[in-house]
């Protein structure tokens, strides 16, 4: 059974940066094609990729935030931590933790983390 | 980076009647290798979106075989046959096709 949890602070203030850590059950970070990510959503809007880090240690960004992120993996502790930088209030948004096949779909999601940004 | 299009933005529909959502990408989503990666979210409120269909057609795990994909290049249709109070919520689709992956707006669909 494939479980997702993520943690992290539910408020930051602006310029600060952002880390969330996912951690997971269920399937291992060193079996081929498994890919563990991360989407956020906006409150009441629609959903927004964020990236990737694969079995093979390939990561892959959202062009549009690529310069704020880092994705790291730990398999020793089945953990995946995103830290977004330079944080302002349009970043407010629930952050999913998902797992991914193949660079396909997201089959798995965990529950979510609000983060707000405010002063 | 393609756009997805997702129509009706809402969709009030009776129970036990059939409900469907059309998904429209900028770009043909078949990729290279022959495959079409579309796939649909269903998000219930407060909770986190559920895959429901994957490669435009093939129902995920668990999913009841009243909700249906088809669609082939730029044009993609989710379809529930009956729908039961448990489907209303929020349907996204998603491509994979092409980097980076993208969302469509989503399409809320709430009883009569």
């Amino acid at each position: 059974q494939i479980t997702l949890m993520e943690s992290g602070p539910t408020l930051v203030k602006p310029t600060q940066t952002l880390t969330l850590t996912c951690t997971f059950s269920g399937f291992s970070l060193t079996t081929a094609g498994v890919g563990v990510g991360w989407v956020r959503q906006p409150p009441r809007k629609a959903l927004e990729w964020l990236a990737d880090v694969y079995w093979d240690d390939v990561k892959r960004y959202n062009p549009s935030l690529r310069s704020r992120l880092t994705i790291a993996k730990d398999t020793s502790k089945n953990q995946v931590v995103l830290t977004m930088t330079n944080m302002d209030p349009v970043d407010t948004a629930t952050y999913y933790c998902v797992h991914r096949p193949y660079y396909e779909f997201f089959d798995y999601w965990g529950q979510g983390t609000l983060v707000t940004v405010s002063s | 980076d393609i756009v997805m299009t997702q129509s009706p933005l809402s969709s009030p529909v009776t129970l036990g009647q059939p409900a469907s959502i059309s998904c429209r990408s900028s770009q043909s989503l078949v990729h290279s290798d022959g495959n079409t990666y579309l796939s649909w979210y269903h998000q219930r409120p407060g909770q986190p979106p559920r895959l429901l269909i994957y490669e435009t057609s093939n129902r995920f795990s668990g999913v009841p075989d009243r909700f249906s994909g088809s669609g082939a290049g730029t044009e993609f249709t989710l379809k529930i046959s009956r729908v039961e109070a448990d489907d209303v919520g929020v349907y996204y689709c998603m491509q994979a096709t092409q980097f980076p992956v993208t969302f469509g707006g989503g399409t809320k669909v709430e009883i009569k």
